[in-house]
């Protein structure tokens, strides 16, 4: 079975430009949770999305959102880029009725300019 | 607040050693704790989960122990290979909603 994968591996922008980042869930798994990595913030929940519906929420500013299609894919949408957000972004999928085992993808490495 | 955090950021060890990396956390209402490695240049891996109605629980060659009454959890790993080498996160799944992940333990193995 294939693993979660994300579109684009890398990314270069600059402030002020939006980005978005695409997920692709192991096949079967309906719940796509998305995380940023960064060496002094470690690994921070961003959201969930079920049935393309957000379960849930982290403590982002409303810059970052996310949405989720009918086949499970789902994108995130950062808007006004900061210099703050060079990250890993990291994209999961997992079962419906075992959440807390999340697979990850490879992450899209953004980097801000 | 809702932290989980590490003993210990660095952690080297011989091959063949056993290996064990500490972890504690701070909210006792978490449904499960799970231990995931990271490899450089890839996403976390799942290695194993532990309920948090038991103690202990065994996987191949990693034992994942949790102690509630101090709020501890420990990964050990048996005869540790090369291949082990990665940076290691303790991860609570709170409030059925999310998981909470530590700081990160990078383990390096001596020839």
């Amino acid at each position: 079975k294939a693993g979660v994968t994300q579109t684009p591996r890398y990314l270069i922008k600059t402030r002020g430009q939006q980005v978005t980042l695409s997920c692709s869930p192991i096949s079967g798994h309906r719940s796509v949770s998305w995380y940023q990595q960064t060496p002094g913030q470690g690994l921070q929940f961003l959201f969930e999305y079920f049935s393309e519906t957000q379960r849930n929420k982290g403590n982002f500013p409303g810059r970052f959102s996310g949405r989720q299609f009918s086949n499970s894919r789902s994108e995130m949408n950062v808007s006004t880029l900061e210099l703050g957000d060079s990250a890993l972004y990291l994209c999961a999928s997992s079962l419906s009725g075992r959440r807390y085992e999340q697979y990850f993808g490879p992450g899209t490495r953004l980097t801000v300019t | 607040g809702e932290s989980v955090g590490l003993h210990l950021p660095t952690l080297s060890v011989q091959e063949g050693d056993n290996s064990i990396i500490n972890c504690a956390y701070s909210n006792s209402a978490s449904d499960y704790f799970i231990w995931y490695k990271q490899e450089s240049g890839k996403g976390p891996q799942f290695i194993i989960d532990i309920r948090s109605n038991m103690d202990k629980r065994q996987g191949q060659r990693v034992t994942v122990l949790l102690n509630k009454t101090v709020k501890h959890l420990s990964l050990q790993i048996a005869a540790t290979q090369p291949g082990d080498s990665a940076v290691y996160f303790c991860a609570e799944f709170q409030g059925a909603q999310k998981l909470v992940f530590g700081q990160g333990t990078r383990l390096t193995i001596n020839p």
